[in-house]
């Protein structure tokens, strides 16, 4: 049991590049989130995926495009990456089996530089 | 709307010290509150929960009591040793039945010196 998880772990791209990360989690869980974690910022949401075939735009969804290809997998898109998406991104997944059913899971993360 | 906000860090200790680390919330429900603990290059994992009024969440020799009066959900540890050290962040999840989105604070980085 894997749990939630990411790839890559590290990436560096060039400014305009783009580039998928890939989150998978083995838990049956219905929902899946795609998070940032900036320094004095906190987590923030970008996308989240309620079940499989339904995605809804969280607090920073500008400049990403999210896939949930099967109940297992959430992608994260940037088409055309910029300096402003350097960060450290989280996958996170919640629901069947759960108690409260909110409580989520995180992945290990990937840390992205954009130059 | 929701929001969480938290004791700014960074916060240094010394080994055996007792830490508080506050934290309170607004929220237009009844939420559930949670406190998530980051060690260093790894991802988020829930440290404890409380998801009624009065509840103390516990694990791992930290605690937590859910104050609705108070509309808060601050962190303590008797007794803390180097390996707590990490960056915590406390949470809630809006109170809304069926909602299953967080609102996250912004964590604090906690180090515990030898």
């Amino acid at each position: 049991n894997a749990g939630v998880t990411q790839t890559p772990k590290f990436q560096v791209l060039k400014t305009g590049q783009s580039m998928t990360l890939q989150c998978a989690q083995d838990m049956n869980h219905n929902s899946m989130y795609w998070y940032r974690q900036d320094p004095g910022m906190g987590l923030r949401l970008i996308y989240y995926s309620a079940s499989e075939g339904t995605t809804d735009k969280g607090e920073v969804p500008n400049g990403y495009n999210v896939s949930r290809l099967n109940k297992r997998e959430f992608s994260l898109r940037l088409e055309s990456a910029a300096p402003s998406q350097t960060s450290v991104y989280f996958c996170a997944s919640s629901g069947v089996g759960t108690s409260p059913l909110n409580e989520q899971f995180f992945g290990p993360g990937t840390r992205l530089t954009v130059l | 709307g929701n929001s969480v906000t938290q004791m700014e860090g960074p916060v240094t200790l010394s080994e055996e010290a007792f830490l508080t680390i506050n934290c309170t919330y607004t929220a237009t429900g009844y939420p559930s509150l949670f406190w998530y603990v980051q060690y260093p290059g790894e991802g988020l994992q829930l440290l404890l929960k409380a998801t009624k009024a009065d509840d103390k969440g516990s694990n791992k020799g930290f605690e937590a009591t859910y104050r609705k009066e108070t509309t808060s959900f601050h962190l303590e540890k008797g007794s803390v040793q180097v390996s707590d050290s990490a960056v915590y962040f406390c949470a809630h999840d809006g109170g809304f039945f069926g909602n299953e989105k967080l609102t996250f604070g912004t964590g604090t980085r906690l180090t515990i010196i030898p």
